[in-house]
């Protein structure tokens, strides 16, 4: 067990481009997670999967920021027009639905 | 809305003592679960608890099964590779639930 990938694990952006970062949850699980880890706001929960379906993006940014989950096997969130402030560790997670959650490495996104 | 309460924000120990992180919640919640960050940053999971006291080594965590509104983890006989940032999260009962609500953090420096 691999656990969970995430790719990939550092990413430099030139501002006004997009970003693309990709999670590969551990096999079998059902629930996928985003993350956000900053300084500042610490960890910030972005948005969840059940079953690939979305159940809640309450944290996400209501602009530019969109997350995808096409296959049971992996996920990606995508920030279109990157801005300086959008410099943080993202972080994705699985988890049997209700069970304990276990976190990939995290991508370091740096907007510059 | 829901918050956890995470204390102390740092604590430094000396090799071969003992002592508790704490995190209080503001409602009751379904579980909870303790991670170590390491320096690269990477959140280990250390206890997922619904309820009940969970043992591993020299860490300890409990939630209260009562009220449901703390946990703590006990750490006994710190050794230097306990060094790093312990987070507790927390899930609640309402919403979509499975979104862990992340404390700030305690930063851990065990000291020869």
């Amino acid at each position: 067990n691999a656990g969970v990938i995430q790719t990939p694990r550092h990413k430099v952006t030139g501002k006004g481009q997009e970003a693309t970062l990709w999670c590969e949850p551990i096999s079998g699980h059902s629930a996928v997670f985003w993350y956000r880890q900053t300084i500042v706001q610490g960890l910030e929960f972005l948005t969840y999967f059940r079953n690939q379906a979305p159940i809640d993006d309450s944290g996400m940014p209501k602009e530019r920021f969109s997350a995808q989950m096409p296959n049971q096997s992996h996920s990606t969130l995508k920030i279109q027009s990157t801005q300086p402030q959008d410099s943080a560790v993202y972080l994705c997670a699985s988890s049997l639905t209700g069970m304990e959650v276990f976190f990939g490495k995290g991508t370091r996104l740096t907007v510059v | 809305g829901d918050q956890v309460e995470q204390s102390p924000s740092a604590l430094s120990l000396h090799e071969g003592t003992d002592s508790a992180l704490r995190c209080n919640f503001t409602t009751t919640m379904r579980s909870v679960q303790w991670f170590r960050q390491n320096s690269r940053g990477s959140l280990i999971s250390l206890f997922y608890l619904a309820s009940g006291t969970k043992e591993n080594g020299r860490l300890k965590s409990a939630f209260d099964s009562k009220e449901r509104r703390y946990s703590t983890l006990h750490i006994r006989d710190a050794q230097l590779e306990d060094s790093g940032t312990y987070f507790c999260a927390a899930e609640d009962y309402g919403g979509s639930g499975n979104k862990l609500i992340f404390g700030t953090g305690t930063l851990l420096s065990v000291k020869p």
